[in-house]
């Protein structure tokens, strides 16, 4: 069976602060992939990024970056000097070789201006 | 763009009422899925379409049924609505699985918003 953890409910910041995300898997594969998505007001979720099993680099994406460990299984998100437009639900999923996404919980993120 | 569209942002019916939820997705994907989304729950699937006609169920399949008669649109039906059905649902759609281990990002619309009453 697939777990996803998102132990953080909701994170609250003011603007320009740093804020990292936890996510914490659970699978018996040896190949999978994970995922970030947002979710902001309007409902429409966004991909983010996708990692799989085999690629422990970590990310960067201008404000963005990502931190993979298979020592922890955590695939956990930064962004850096937060914005409002960064307010948003964070879901990270799971994957195998196969269709399903396995979602957490998400978090619930909002930068104050 | 991929463009997935759904019919309705904003829904109530009654219970007991035949509800159909659909989604229509622009990009000639194969695989189709519908998700229910509850607080601290995440996303759960409820079914899935791999090609037309062709369904498999998901984690919360009950109560719940799919239709897939043309590739681009894939609707969820409720027979008989209840309030536990009360709930946001999302379509995504992506490509097939491709050969090796890859894995493709699911694209999703803009959700529904479903109220039983």
């Amino acid at each position: 069976a697939q777990k996803v953890t998102q132990a953080q409910t909701e994170i609250s910041v003011v603007e320009k602060e740093d804020v990292t995300l936890d996510c914490v898997y659970e699978t018996r594969d040896t190949t999978y992939y994970l995922f970030w998505y947002k979710q902001p007001p309007s409902g429409e979720l966004v991909f983010l990024i996708r990692r799989n099993s085999f690629d422990e680099q970590n990310e960067i994406s201008g404000r963005y970056s990502w931190n993979f460990q298979k020592s922890t299984s955590s695939f956990n998100f930064t962004i850096t000097a937060s914005q409002v437009v960064d307010s948003a639900v964070y879901f990270c999923a799971l994957s195998s070789n196969d269709y399903k996404l396995s979602f957490g919980a998400g978090t619930t993120v909002t930068v104050r201006a | 763009d991929v463009k997935v569209t759904q019919s309705s942002r904003y829904l109530v019916k009654r219970t007991g009422e035949k509800v159909f939820l659909e989604c229509v997705q622009d990009m000639d994907h194969e695989n189709m899925f519908w998700y229910r989304q509850d607080p601290g729950l995440g996303l759960r699937l409820i079914y899935f379409s791999y090609d037309v006609k062709m369904k498999e169920k998901g984690d919360i399949p009950e109560g719940y049924s799919v239709s897939r008669e043309k590739k681009e649109r894939f609707s969820l039906i409720l027979e008989s609505a209840s309030t536990n059905q009360t709930s946001m649902y999302l379509c995504a759609s992506s490509l097939p699985m491709g050969s090796g281990h890859v894995n493709n990002e699911q694209f999703f619309g803009p959700g529904t918003r479903l109220t039983v009453l």
